[in-house]
C-alpha cells in the first residue's frame, strides 16, 4: 500500500523558520515533490528530490532521505503569505505516472 | 508564463447526470492527468493521458468516468452519471517529458468545482 504521513497543522510567527516532515512507504520511489496550496487554489510546485541530500531555492528548502523514506520542507523568513497547505507527494514511477499526495500541512503563520 | 486552464470553474449538476469537465493543458507537455479534492481531503489521482491513450488509472476511476483529447489543445473528463460523492474539486495538470533525474513536475489547472444535487 502507499503511506505518506505528515502533521495535520502548524503554527509559526512571522520571520520565524519552520520544517515540515514528510514521511512516506510507497511500492515504488521516483522522486518526491513538494506542492504549496492556498485554501479554494490549485497545488502549485515548490520543490522536487529524487537524489539523497538538500535542495535550496530562496527561503524555500527541501531535504530527502530515501533509506529513511523521510523528507521536510523547511520556510525561512516567514511571511504572512506563506499560511497555506504543503503538500507532500511521492511520484512511484517514471514520466507521466501518478503522484500520491499526502492530506497536507496547514500552515497559519501569524503576526 | 504558460498555464493550464479549466472550465467551468464551478458545475452544478443533478444526481444522475452526465458532466464534462474541460482542460486546456500547457501547449507542450506530453502528459495529461486528471485528480480530485474532496472538501478537506487530500488530493486524489484518478487518471493519466499519453500519447491519445490512458497510461495510469487508479481504483476511483471506474467504468462511470472517461477521458478524451478531442482535438489538439482540449482534454475532457466525462462522468456519465454522477453520484452525490463524486462532489469535490477536479483539478486538471500537465508536465512534459523530461530525462532520468530531472524534475518533470506536474503543473495544475485552477480547478472546477462539481456539486452533485
Amino acid at each position: 500500500g502507499q503511506n505518506i504521513d505528515q502533521p495535520t497543522e502548524m503554527t509559526a510567527t512571522e520571520g520565524a523558520i519552520v520544517q515540515i516532515n514528510c514521511t512516506y512507504q510507497t511500492s515504488g520511489f521516483n522522486g518526491l515533490f513538494w506542492y504549496q496550496q492556498h485554501a479554494g487554489e490549485a497545488p502549485t510546485f515548490l520543490s522536487y528530490n529524487v537524489l539523497d541530500g538538500l535542495e535550496e531555492k530562496g527561503r524555500f528548502s527541501s531535504f530527502l532521505s530515501r533509506s529513511k523514506g523521510y523528507s521536510y520542507l523547511l520556510l525561512k523568513e516567514l511571511q504572512m503569505k506563506d499560511s497555506a497547505s504543503y503538500l507532500c507527494a511521492v511520484k512511484k514511477g517514471q514520466a507521466g505516472t501518478a503522484l500520491i499526495f499526502g492530506k497536507g500541512t496547514t500552515l497559519s503563520v501569524s503576526s | 508564463e504558460p498555464e493550464v486552464t479549466q472550465t467551468p470553474s464551478h458545475q452544478v449538476t443533478q444526481m444522475g447526470q452526465e458532466v464534462i469537465l474541460r482542460c486546456v493543458p500547457i501547449s507542450n507537455h506530453l502528459y495529461f492527468y486528471w485528480y480530485r479534492q474532496i472538501l478537506g481531503q487530500k488530493v486524489e489521482f484518478l487518471v493519466s493521458f499519453y500519447n491519445n491513450e490512458i497510461s495510469e488509472k487508479s481504483e476511483i476511476f471506474d467504468d462511470q468516468f472517461s477521458v478524451e483529447r478531442p482535438d489538439g489543445s482540449n482534454f475532457t473528463l466525462k462522468i456519465r452519471s454522477t453520484k452525490l460523492e463524486d462532489s469535490a474539486m477536479y483539478f486538471c495538470a500537465s508536465s512534459v517529458r523530461s530525462r532520468a533525474g530531472v524534475s518533470d513536475e506536474q503543473f495544475f489547472g485552477p480547478g472546477t468545482r462539481l456539486t452533485v444535487l
